[in-house]
């Protein structure tokens, strides 16, 4: 059981450039998040996917795009990467069975953007 | 709208000290109250939650109560380890499927 998996750990692009952050969880969730953490900024909502075949803008949708693949996958591409977007991305799932309510962070994609 | 304001850190504290991190709400409704931390490295992990108030959540001797009257949920502790060095982040979900609402994190530094 991985729990949430994340490609890749770093990444360094050039402005203008796109890329897609991967994002997998095996805990058979139904609802997946993606959240950039900047200092001082705290973690702030990008995209989430409540349910397979649904996705919604968070609080900075601006410059993303997302695809929820299936259950297991959640991806987020850059189509024009700009410095802005230097952050750490973290994705996640949640887990709310019964009583439980619990997300689930990968350990996250550091990107740089020159 | 939801929002969460957490005390600004860094704190630092020595081993063995008290520890409190304050955190206020802004919510519609009756929301549920988390803390998640954060140690260096990694993604954040759940430490305590309480979907009600007056209730009190609690995991590793980090204790939460949710204090509906002061829309609070301020976390302590009674004696703090060098490993509990960690980012700590209040958060609340205001209903059914809607997403978490974070603050911006208390940084928490413990001397031995």
């Amino acid at each position: 059981n991985a729990g949430v998996t994340q490609t890749p750990k770093f990444q360094v692009l050039k402005t203008g450039q796109s890329m897609t952050l991967q994002c997998a969880q095996d805990m058979n969730h139904n609802s997946m998040y993606w959240y950039r953490q900047d200092p001082g900024m705290g973690l702030r909502l990008i995209y989430y996917s409540a349910s397979e075949g649904t996705t919604d803008k968070g609080e900075v949708p601006n410059g993303y795009n997302v695809s929820r693949l299936n259950k297991r996958e959640f991806s987020l591409r850059l189509e024009s990467a700009a410095p802005s977007q230097t952050s750490v991305y973290f994705c996640a799932s949640r887990d709310r069975e019964g009583s439980t309510d619990t997300q689930y962070f990968g350990p996250g994609t550091r990107l740089t953007v020159l | 709208g939801n929002s969460v304001t957490q005390m600004e850190g860094p704190v630092t504290l020595s081993e063995e000290a008290f520890l409190t991190i304050n955190c206020t709400y802004t919510a519609t409704g009756y929301p549920s109250l988390f803390w998640y931390v954060q140690y260096p490295g990694e993604g954040l992990q759940l430490l305590l939650k309480a979907t009600k108030a007056d209730d009190k959540g609690s995991n590793k001797g980090f204790e939460a109560t949710y204090r509906k009257e002061t829309t609070s949920f301020h976390l302590e502790k009674g004696s703090v380890q060098v490993s509990d060095s960690a980012v700590y982040f209040c958060a609340l979900r205001n209903s059914g499927n809607t997403p978490l609402v974070f603050g911006k994190g208390t940084r928490l530094s413990v001397i031995a």
